[in-house]
Order: C-alpha cells, then sequence, then structure tokens
C-alpha cells in the first residue's frame, strides 16, 4: 500500500512568518500534486511536478519534488491569513490510474 | 460551470440503512472516484473508475459498491450503513491518465450514521 505521510499536521503562524510543510513516502510516483482545501469544499489543485528535483514557484508559494521522486515539499514565504487552510499532497504512478493523498497539514495564519 | 456535481449534501443513517450518492460530471471525463475524508486521514480512495465501463477497488472499499452509470455519472452505495462509514465524501473527475492531469472535485457530502 502507497502512503503519503505529510508534517507537519497542524501549524499555527503569525502572518508574516515562513513556512514549510513536508510530503514523505517510500513509494516512488510519477507525478506529485498539492491541492489546498477550504471548509466546506473540495480540494483544489495548487501545482503538479512532474520531474525529479523539479521547483515550481507559485507567488508566494514554492513546490519542490525531490530528485527520487519519493517525497516533496510546499514552502511559503510571508505568509498570509488568505493562506489559512488543509494543504493536502497526492501521488500518482503511472499505471494505477488513481492518486493516493497524503494525510493533510491543517495550516492557520493568525493576523 | 457545474463541474462535479454530488448528492445529497447532507444525510444522516441509522445503523443498517442503505443509500446511494450520486456524482456526475460535465467536463467529458473519463476517469471518476470517490473518497472520503477523515480527521486526521486526508482523503483515502473508495473505488475509482478508469474508464467508462470500468471499476475497480481503492484503499477503503469495504461496505460499499459503486456504478458508473454512463460517462457522466458515478455513484456510490452503502447497502448497510456503519457508524465507522460516518465521513465527508467526494466524488471527483480527470480527463485522462497523463502525468499530473488535474482532479476536480466535488463540494462533498457529510453523511452521519447513528
Amino acid at each position: 500500500t502507497q502512503l503519503l505521510e505529510q508534517s507537519p499536521q497542524f501549524l499555527s503562524i503569525q502572518e508574516g512568518e515562513n513556512l514549510t510543510v513536508y510530503c514523505n513516502s517510500s513509494s516512488v510516483f510519477s507525478s506529485l500534486q498539492w491541492y489546498r482545501q477550504e471548509p466546506g469544499e473540495g480540494p483544489v489543485l495548487l501545482v503538479t511536478v512532474v520531474t525529479g528535483g523539479e521547483v515550481k514557484k507559485l507567488k508566494r508559494l514554492t513546490f519542490q519534488f525531490g530528485d527520487a521522486r519519493k517525497d516533496s515539499s510546499l514552502h511559503i514565504t510571508a505568509a498570509q491569513p488568505g493562506d489559512t487552510g488543509l494543504y493536502l499532497c497526492a501521488g500518482y504512478t503511472s499505471g494505477t490510474y488513481k492518486y493516493i493523498f497524503g494525510t493533510g497539514t491543517r495550516l492557520k495564519v493568525l493576523a | 460551470n457545474a463541474g462535479v456535481t454530488q448528492t445529497p449534501k447532507f444525510q444522516v443513517l441509522k445503523t443498517g440503512q442503505s443509500m446511494t450518492l450520486q456524482c456526475a460530471q460535465d467536463m467529458n471525463h473519463n476517469s471518476m472516484y470517490w473518497y472520503r475524508q477523515d480527521p486526521g486521514m486526508g482523503l483515502r480512495l473508495i473505488y475509482y473508475s478508469a474508464s467508462e465501463g470500468t471499476t475497480d477497488k481503492g484503499e477503503v472499499p469495504n461496505g460499499y459498491n459503486v456504478s458508473r452509470l454512463n460517462k457522466r455519472e458515478f455513484s456510490l452505495r452503502l447497502e448497510s450503513a456503519a457508524p465507522s462509514q460516518t465521513s465527508v465524501y467526494f466524488c471527483a473527475s480527470s480527463d485522462s491518465w497523463m502525468d499530473g492531469n488535474t482532479i476536480y472535485f466535488g463540494e462533498g457530502s457529510w453523511l452521519t450514521v447513528v
């Protein structure tokens, strides 16, 4: 069974601080995605990384795929209250036809 | 744009009752999924349908059945509900098997089994 472990599980920080969320697995993935989920809604895609070592930036968010394609990180610079939400990573392996989601990191940014 | 629509949004069941969660997508996607979300456990795949006419078990299929009625619709049935099935259920769809393809989610169905 493929597992994706995220850390930390919960994070509460002040506005303006930086943070990093980790997504780790013992399995190799063809691609890895990050989603953000607001209360009462379904997850929404933030980014997809495909190549080992790939780094993508989305405004203040920086995503990195590990060289071995087993792990990923999400770094937020100067967090804002609007970043509050549940962050989920999801791994896809070619030929499995399914996405496996991580355990989630619940972020709260205080004004 | 409707995207992925699932019904009902809220449901309370008694132990042993049956019910069907309905899901429809209007994006002409080939693949559809049912996930459940529990606190601290992220999203766990119950069943998925790679394409019309096929269904396969995910991580936690026990106690559930699915039907891919046509390309648009994918339903999830609880034959005899148990309190352990209290959860938020999400239907989702995606376009193809290409790496990095986006999954689009419905708004969720809150199910409580008492």
